[in-house]
């Protein structure tokens, strides 16, 4: 089975655009969660979607959204950047919620200059 | 809420010695635990998780056992190699959803 991927890799913007990221769940994957990862901060849940629908929001500005599709993929959207969102976004599938384990793509690493 | 404490690191080893890298939590209920490893330029890998307590979780000579009476889930591993180097997550989902929360994350560093 093909692994969770995730669009585009590496990403390099300037402050006060906006971004879009894809993630594609392994292959019966139902439920995707992404993740910031920085220095800083270290790993923080952003949000989980399961069948189109938000079911968990980590404590994050408004300016992070995301939407699931009807066939699982998902995107989360960052608008108006700032220099603090440079970071490696994780996304994470599994098979349905609440108990299923977690598999990570290999990110999407985003530079805000 | 729920926390995940490691130790910190960077842990250095030499190649063939003795790996623990401690773990504890703080949680309700019965939350599952895992371990995740972070190669250089990576995401996350799965490497073992335990979902109950007194489970064992193991996968390529690394072991973690869920102990409730201590709230931990040490990782350890009888002998290390130079490719095992790389920066280990301890984790945690809880038993009401399946978020993941994280702990600091511990570099080990292991020298031929």
């Amino acid at each position: 089975k093909a692994g969770v991927t995730q669009t585009p890799r590496y990403l390099i913007k300037t402050r006060g655009q906006q971004v879009t990221l894809s993630c594609s769940p392994i292959s019966g994957h139902r439920s995707v969660s992404w993740y910031q990862q920085t220095p800083g901060q270290g790993l923080q849940f952003l949000f989980e979607y399961f069948s189109e629908t938000q079911r968990n929001k980590g404590n994050f500005p408004g300016r992070f959204s995301g939407r699931q599709f009807s066939n699982s993929r998902s995107e989360m959207n960052v608008s108006t950047l700032e220099l603090g969102d440079s970071a490696l976004y994780l996304c994470a599938s599994s098979p349905q919620p609440p108990h299923g384990t977690q598999y990570f793509g290999p990110g999407t690493r985003l530079l805000v200059l | 809420g729920d926390s995940v404490t490691q130790m910190e690191g960077p842990v250095t080893l030499s190649e063939e010695a003795f790996l623990t890298i401690n773990c504890t939590y703080t949680a309700t209920g019965y939350p599952s635990l895992f371990w995740y490893v972070q190669y250089p330029g990576e995401g996350l890998q799965l490497l073992l998780k335990a979902t109950k307590a007194d489970d064992k979780g193991s996968n390529k000579g690394f072991e973690a056992t869920y102990r409730k009476e201590t709230t931990s889930f040490h990782l350890e591993k009888g002998s290390v190699q130079v490719s095992d180097s790389a920066v280990y997550f301890c984790a945690l989902t809880s038993e009401y959803g399946n978020k993941l929360v994280f702990g600091a994350g511990t570099i080990l560093r292991v020298k031929s």
